[in-house]
């Protein structure tokens, strides 16, 4: 089983849409969790990041932790077609490794 | 600009050849991470420096790959006798430090194609 994992999607919406993008881990050591956006030929940029349980909040993006279920959300408000990218999920503990999923493929069309 | 750079951002090899891959962090940091991404794979952990120690070489995926950083900043990802699944996009992040996760930056990537 891997430690993170994610749905590669593609995923398709409209302008405007809500996007709901998900991960699910194993390790109930993982303290720190991301979000990182990636634009094709880029390397990944971090958007957000949350430690341990609980919600944040920037701008149309939110971030969301559920350790009871090892289940970890990022939501787009108002999704715009620069939004479209691979969002990857990323999860540390106190060690030095961060564990990434797989990306999702996310186009929003105008 | 001051972000991580990498150099070749393209290679192309033969089967057998050996590789290097240099990644230059931004400067004063002294956290450095080596990454391979496969397509349908995600972000794979290679090899973590802090200084020029490597502390975690654990995800090195055999002994024909290896890294050295000098001086603190330049590292450099050597990779023997390529195979065509070394194919990927090689990524480097570097860090001020290891806690600061906003503070962890990626450079644009070596795409290795081994023919």
């Amino acid at each position: 089983q891997k430690e993170v994992e994610q749905d590669p999607g593609p995923l398709s919406v409209p302008e405007g849409a809500i996007v709901s993008l998900n991960c699910t881990y194993s390790n109930s050591a993982f303290q720190y969790f991301m979000w990182y956006r990636q634009y094709s030929r880029k390397g990944p940029e971090l958007l957000m990041y949350t430690y341990s349980s609980g919600n944040k909040e920037d701008g149309r993006f939110t971030a969301q932790v559920d350790k009871s279920s090892k289940y970890i959300s990022l939501f787009i408000r108002d999704s715009q077609p620069s939004d479209s990218a691979t969002y990857l999920c990323a999860m540390s503990g106190t060690g030095n490794q961060f564990y990434f999923g797989t990306g999702t493929s996310l186009t929003v069309i105008p | 600009g001051a972000g991580v750079s990498q150099s070749p951002s393209n290679k192309v090899t033969e089967k057998g050849k050996d590789v290097e891959l240099r990644c230059d962090p931004i400067s004063g940091h002294t956290a450095l991470y080596w990454y391979r991404q496969s397509l349908g794979q995600g972000l794979e952990f290679l090899i973590y420096f802090q200084g020029n120690s490597a502390p975690d070489k654990s995800g090195l995926p055999s002994d024909r790959f290896s890294a050295e950083r000098t001086g603190g900043s330049v590292s450099t990802l050597t990779i023997q006798r390529t195979q065509q699944e070394d194919s990927a996009v090689y990524l480097c992040a570097s860090s001020s430090d290891r806690g600061r996760i906003d503070e962890q930056f990626f450079g644009p990537g070596t795409r290795l194609t081994v023919l």
